[in-house]
């Protein structure tokens, strides 16, 4: 199936700095999507991103699918951005929207 | 409007007993799945489905099985449970043509 790696593992910010995460996936894909964990274990939707850019606030992603790769930007990092990103792709020709998810990214942001 | 709303947010089995976990959702959405999370390994689909009445394997099926008899609902079963299956569970939905995952706030699941 479909590999996908997530860089780093683990990333700790002072408050105010900004930050790139990086998402590598080894086959074609037609679904991506960036995740937010919170410390308290919810997971919410950031991106659905299969291709482009697009922003949102302090958060960005583009999503370079002929290189295979998605990074996700967050600027003026704040606390409540602790928490750990996945990043999860569909293979194209998967169907039903079945996710493949990466390890993630463990982002503590101390002030 | 609750979303996807997960029921028991928390269990305590010993091995060997049965359970079920429930999903339900008020956004009308087609597809539902069933994933499970461990430390280091982010989540792993185990099954999911695409309407009522239908269900499929994800990666890690063994051991749990599923029913969908209604469009809003989507239980999963432990039959007899392993301390294995000790993790936390997260049901999701998405709309038809997106993709884009809705996920409940999770179910803890710990086998003795």
């Amino acid at each position: 199936g479909i590999q996908v790696e997530q860089s780093p593992p683990d990333l700790i910010l002072q408050e105010g700095a900004n930050s790139t995460l990086r998402c590598n996936f080894s086959d074609s894909v037609n679904n991506l999507q960036w995740f937010h964990q919170n410390p308290w274990g919810q997971l919410i939707n950031l991106f659905y991103i299969p291709s482009g850019t697009k922003q949102n606030g302090r958060l960005s992603a583009t999503t370079v699918a002929t290189e295979r790769y998605s990074l996700l930007y967050i600027s003026s990092s704040q606390t409540t951005d602790s928490g750990v990103y996945f990043c999860a792709v569909e293979n194209s020709g998967a169907g039903s929207y079945q996710l493949t998810f990466g390890k993630g990214t463990k982002l503590s942001v101390i002030p | 409007n609750a979303g996807v709303t997960q029921t028991p947010k928390f269990r305590v089995l010993k091995t060997g007993q049965s359970m079920t976990l429930l999903c339900a959702q008020d956004m009308n959405h087609e597809y539902m799945y069933w994933y499970r999370q461990d430390p280091g390994m982010g989540l792993r689909l185990i099954h999911y489905s695409v309407g009522e009445g239908t269900t499929a394997k994800g990666e890690v099926p063994d051991g749990y099985n599923v029913s969908r008899l209604k469009k809003q609902n989507f239980l999963l079963g432990l039959e007899s449970a392993a301390p294995s299956q000790t993790s936390v569970y997260f049901c999701a939905t998405s709309r038809l043509g997106t993709g884009e995952l809705f996920f409940g706030e999770g179910s803890r699941l710990t086998v003795l």
